[in-house]
């Protein structure tokens, strides 16, 4: 299946401004994910995403952070007011081709790595 | 909340020998265990995968092993090349659906040595 693509690759921003991340997971997918790796530490679920609503999301997700799938195609992690500890690698996931059935794995973008300076 | 553990942060193992890679659990919910290998620069791919009712499943050179009362699964790797060197990450699920997020390990770096 097509890869899932995130732009951009690198992303520095100033504390308290607002970062848009991008993914590019094809349409015809039901369930999207959004997890971030602060350097060193492990993967964490921030949020996930079905039919175009948000089914799930972790105590990471606060009122900071927002989801959408604004063209049916691109889905994007906005951050309204980055804080330095926001500064993280941010992955994209989808689910395959059987739903969101974790035997048959979820395919990872390559990541964006913010830096809130 | 450490629900998914990897105790060993690397290991280095000579190439053709067989590498393992441990992970133990404590939420016996978790129903679905899967095997990420990511390189630097790039997202986690997946690898394998087991369900809780199989003790083990294989897929060419990756077997997974599952202990449900030990609450441990472990990768076997068998023969390790070079270019198996990278950071494996065991993740679980507690089902599908939009119960399907995965929990992550903090990660083995394996090192295959020529």
């Amino acid at each position: 299946e097509p890869e899932v693509t995130q732009t951009p690759s690198h992303q520095v921003t100033q504390m308290g401004q607002e970062v848009i991340l991008r993914c590019v997971p094809i349409s015809n997918h039901l369930y999207f994910y959004w997890y971030r790796q602060i350097l060193g530490q492990k993967v964490e679920f921030l949020v996930s995403f079905y039919n175009n609503e948000i089914s799930e999301k972790s105590e990471i997700f606060d009122d900071q952070f927002s989801v959408e799938r604004p063209d049916g195609s691109n889905f994007t992690l906005k951050i309204r007011s980055t804080k330095l500890e926001d500064s993280a690698m941010y992955f994209c996931a989808r689910g395959n081709n059987r739903g969101a059935n974790p035997l048959y794995g979820y395919t990872f973008g390559s990541g964006t790595r913010l830096t809130v300076v | 909340d450490q629900q998914v553990k990897q105790n060993s942060p690397s290991l280095s193992v000579q190439e053709g020998r067989i590498s393992i890679l441990n992970c133990d659990y404590t939420n016996s919910m978790f129903d679905y265990f899967l095997w990420y290998k990511k390189y630097p620069a790039e997202g986690p791919t997946f690898l394998i995968s087991i369900s809780s009712i199989k003790d083990k499943n294989e897929d060419g050179r990756f077997t997974v092993f599952l202990n449900k009362s030990a609450k441990h699964l472990s990768l076997h790797i068998v023969p390790s090349q070079p270019g198996d060197s990278a950071v494996y990450f065991c993740a679980a699920s507690m089902g599908v659906g939009t119960a399907s997020k995965l929990t992550f390990g903090t990660g083995t770096r394996l090192q295959v040595t020529l």
